[in-house]
């Protein structure tokens, strides 16, 4: 079955910097890539997908890049901001269709 | 517009307890899903629930039983209660087809906890 590793487990960045998550997955056969945030005593809300006929995906501060050959996908947040303090999953969606996590990054973004 | 709402938001059993974590979604959505959250683990899905009067297992179904009692509501029930199945617990809800398992809406979470 599918396996998404994700790093780093944890990130802190100066206010303003940018940032980057990245997930490895295992099955050539996937083809959707979410990246979801988790606030503090909150589920996770989706924040941007990309599907595996794009390579890049923008979203204002937010981009997703899909590599297929390498089967890895990055989340880039640009000026990054206080509220953007939380933990990011991303996920692959599998051959079976069933959608598989990375273990979560928390990112701190000190003032 | 409330979304997915689960309840309780926090449970504490004994071993070998039972209970029964509610769900609803406001929605329209056909397809729900039961996740449990481990440090370091990420999310692993439990059970999912394509459409109504169907359910399929995810990737730790071990231990617990589902219910899809309509289209709004999904619940999810542990039999005997084990220390291994204190976790938090997250519903979703998504569109179904070709939407399945993607774009997912969570509910809040319920904090179980197994003494």
């Amino acid at each position: 079955g599918e396996n998404v590793e994700q790093h780093p487990s944890t990130l802190s960045v100066q206010e303003g910097d940018s940032a980057v998550i990245k997930c490895t997955y295992s099955d050539s056969a996937s083809n959707y890539f979410p990246w979801y945030k988790q606030e503090l005593g909150k589920g996770p809300q989706l924040i941007i997908d990309i599907r595996s006929n794009v390579g890049e995906k923008k979203d204002q501060r937010i981009a997703v890049t899909l590599n297929k050959t390498a089967k890895h996908f990055s989340l880039h947040i640009t000026e990054t901001q206080p509220e953007d303090s939380a933990v990011y999953f991303c996920a692959a969606k599998d051959s079976s269709y069933k959608l598989i996590f990375g273990s979560g990054t928390r990112l701190l973004v000190r003032p | 517009n409330a979304g997915v709402t689960q309840t309780p938001k926090f449970q504490v059993l004994k071993t070998g307890q039972s209970m029964t974590l509610q769900c609803a979604q406001d929605m329209n959505h056909n397809s729900m899903y039961w996740y449990r959250q481990d440090p370091g683990m990420g999310l692993r899905l439990i059970y999912y629930s394509a459409s109504e009067g169907t359910t399929d297992k995810g990737e730790v179904p071990n231990g617990y039983n589902v219910s899809r009692l309509n289209k709004r509501e999904f619940s999810l029930r542990l039999e005997s209660a084990a220390p291994s199945q204190t976790s938090v617990y997250f519903c979703a809800s998504s569109s179904a087809g070709a939407a399945t398992n993607e774009k997912l809406f969570f509910g809040s979470g319920t904090q179980l906890s197994v003494l």
